[in-house]
């Protein structure tokens, strides 16, 4: 099984800060791989697929790079509503969830 | 719309069954493969299984975690997707999620459904 990493667990900034979120895969995973966003209480939203394309209706702030074992998602200027837990998740072998991002208010 | 709309969550005791259903509309549900999440209580996600649609067969995969467990099936005809939930044990509790794959072979999953919440407790 594919096992994802993400770092930090836990991230605090301030609204316009550039924040940076990491997901490694245990092996190489091409360009398969999607960000999701969830807020407390809802389901998770789809923001970015295929490593660094941008869901319709995703505001362009958000961005994602990367490819086989290692991957970025940034949000190039925080916004009060992006204050979320953020998910990678492979599509390589099946699917497979990293363990989350915090992105808290500094 | 495109909407996933999830109901059959509940209490239920440890070893019995229940059965999710998900109910679509707004979009040809036979053309997509759909897939269950679930979130236990303060925890991530993890994907529990999918099921493709006809074209492709529509097969099933499982976690590991259920497999032997839950069966995914899907009634075209009526656009809903099943997660019947067998010999179930406590941590099974979460909130489970209906959500649709994007087209193309193994994707990500552009649609969630809002969830319901199954608690296995004696």
């Amino acid at each position: 099984d594919i096992q994802m990493t993400q770092s930090p667990s836990t991230l605090s900034a301030s609204v316009g800060d550039r924040v940076t979120i990491t997901c490694r895969a245990s092996q190489s995973i091409s360009s398969w791989l999607a960000w999701y966003q969830q807020k407390p209480g809802k389901a998770p939203k789809l923001l970015i697929y295929k490593a660094s394309s941008l869901e319709s209706g995703v505001p362009s702030r958000f961005s994602g790079s990367g490819s086989g074992t290692e991957f970025t998602l940034t949000i190039s200027s925080l916004q009060p509503d992006d204050f979320a837990t953020y998910y990678c998740q492979q599509y390589n072998s099946l699917w497979t969830f990293g363990q989350g991002t915090k992105v808290e208010i500094k | 719309e495109v909407q996933l709309v999830e109901s059959g969550g509940g209490l239920v005791q440890p070893g019995r069954s229940l059965r999710l259903s998900c109910t679509a509309s707004g979009f040809t549900f036979g053309d997509y493969a759909m897939s269950w999440v679930r979130q236990a209580p303060g925890k991530g996600l993890e994907w529990v299984g999918f099921i493709r649609s006809k074209a492709y067969g529509g097969t099933t995969e499982y976690a590991a975690s259920v497999k032997g467990r839950f069966t995914i099936s899907r009634d075209d005809s009526k656009s809903i997707a099943y997660l019947q939930m067998n010999s179930l044990k406590t941590e099974d509790t979460a909130v489970y999620y209906c959500t649709r794959e994007k087209l193309g072979s193994l994707n990500a999953f552009d649609i969630w459904g809002q969830g319901t919440m199954v608690t296995v407790s004696s």
